[in-house]
């Protein structure tokens, strides 16, 4: 199993509409989750922090089941502006240094 | 802008050319990374320090060398490269490497660097 896994889509989406990304993770004992945003020749930049009970940042909702080890994004009245690749994030822990391992990255295109 | 500044932006070398990519941070943070992003490859990790000591040599080839002075600067030095090493090297820093948040990654810009 892949240390975490996501759906590259890409997944085309009309502006407005609702969209949801899901993300598996495979080291039990992680403790901290994250999603990133990565814009097309650009950097990935931190979108939101996951917590257990779930958060919301504006149109954005994140939620975690550590039973399952799965993380997902829902983004909500999607903009143009949510074009980008979004990461799913997850702390690398045990053995030598710490540190974060990424997934591949989930491809969205919102349509006018 | 997030902090963290990367020279050059683009890099263009030969198999047989030496070159260093700089990476510097103004967040005061104590870790620092080196990744590489290739096409349709999710980011790998190459080299982490702490404090300013290598805590990880992610089973890179000797011919990236990194060097890290001080808490602030992280090099990644360059020599007799092949093709398929061109990519993008992108370095990120964080406060600490785990704990409460402090793993928070924030990357620079990146370098791209096509190797003929």
């Amino acid at each position: 199993r892949k240390e975490v896994e996501q759906d590259p889509g890409p997944f085309n989406v009309p502006e407005g509409a609702t969209v949801a990304f899901n993300c598996t993770y495979s080291n039990s004992a992680s403790q901290s989750f994250f999603w990133y945003r990565q814009d097309c020749r650009k950097e990935p930049k931190l979108l939101m922090s996951v917590y257990s009970s779930g958060n919301e940042d504006g149109r954005f909702t994140a939620q975690l089941n550590r039973a399952s080890q799965y993380i997902s994004l829902l983004i909500r009245d999607s903009k143009l502006s949510d074009s980008a690749t979004y990461l799913c994030v997850v702390e690398r822990t045990g053995g030598g240094a710490d540190g974060l391992t990424f997934g591949k990255g989930t491809h969205l295109i919102i349509q006018p | 802008e997030t902090g963290v500044t990367q020279t050059p932006r683009h890099l263009v070398m030969g198999m047989t050319n030496k070159k260093s990519l700089k990476c510097e941070q103004h967040l005061g943070h104590n870790a620092m990374y080196w990744y590489k992003q290739s096409a349709k490859k999710p980011l790998e990790l190459m080299f982490v320090y702490n404090f300013k000591e290598q805590t990880e040599n992610n089973s890179v080839p000797s011919r990236f060398s990194p060097e890290c002075p001080n808490s602030s600067h992280l090099f990644l030095h360059l020599h007799t490269l092949q093709p398929e090493d061109s990519a993008l090297y992108l370095c990120a820093s964080s406060r600490a490497l785990a704990g409460g948040g402090q793993e928070t990654q924030y990357f620079g810009p990146g370098t791209r660097l096509l190797v003929l």
